[in-house]
């Protein structure tokens, strides 16, 4: 079936600091990859999509690039700021079912 | 603004009692869902809708019930079969395509088993 795969956290980082938070997938063909953000005490929110190889979606200062090589969608920030504390989850759809990775939780500190 | 309304936020319940978590949305998808949020295991889906009056079990189905009787609405039950259920449900709603399903979700409702 398909699987995605996130780095274990938490993750904490100083302001200003770079981001890297990795995403790995399994999937029996070429599904569209999510990244969701969840702040404190609230639902999800889309945060970016890539829906083909290569693409590279991004929003909010953030990117991820959807590599078939390396069944990866990464994500990353060059620079973070406290209010990008939250949980991110990674995503794929394939054939309409939507798989959650695990999320990792971010702290920024000031 | 469209968006998708879950109530209560949160919700106290004595063993052996079932209860009704509301979802609500005016964004005119098709699809709904719901899914459970413990610490550390991410999102679980319970169950989904793509139409009315027909709902499909996901992963996690045992120990709760829904219904689709209108487009808008789809309540959650959490029986008292359900061996755990304290945790954070999350209801969301989409279009029904084939290709990249965004989904959009409510902000959820807090139960704890007291």
């Amino acid at each position: 079936g398909n699987s995605v795969t996130q780095m274990e956290g938490p993750v904490t980082l100083s302001e200003e600091a770079f981001l890297t938070i990795n995403c790995t997938y399994t999937a029996t063909g070429y599904p569209s990859l999510f990244w969701y953000v969840q702040y404190p005490g609230e639902g999800l929110q889309l945060l970016l999509k890539a829906t083909k190889a290569d693409d590279k979606g991004s929003n909010k200062g953030f990117e991820a690039t959807y590599r078939k090589e390396t069944t990866s969608f990464h994500l990353e920030k060059g620079s973070v700021q406290v209010s990008d504390s939250a949980v991110y989850f990674c995503a794929l759809v394939f054939w309409g079912k939507l798989t959650f990775g695990q999320g990792t939780i971010l702290t920024v500190h000031p | 603004d469209g968006g998708i309304t879950q109530s209560p936020k949160y919700l106290f319940r004595k063993e052996g009692q079932n209860v009704t978590l509301s979802c609500e949305q005016n964004l005119n998808h098709d699809a709904m869902y719901w899914y459970r949020q413990d610490p550390g295991q991410g999102l679980r889906l319970i169950y989904y809708s793509q139409i009315v009056n027909d709902f499909q079990k996901g992963d996690i189905a045992e120990g709760y019930s829904v219904s689709r009787e209108k487009k808008e609405s789809f309540p959650l039950t959490v029986t008292s079969a359900q061996k755990n259920p304290t945790a954070f449900y999350l209801c969301a709603s989409s279009r029904v395509e084939t290709g990249a399903n965004v989904l959009t979700f409510g902000a959820g409702s807090r139960l704890t088993v007291l």
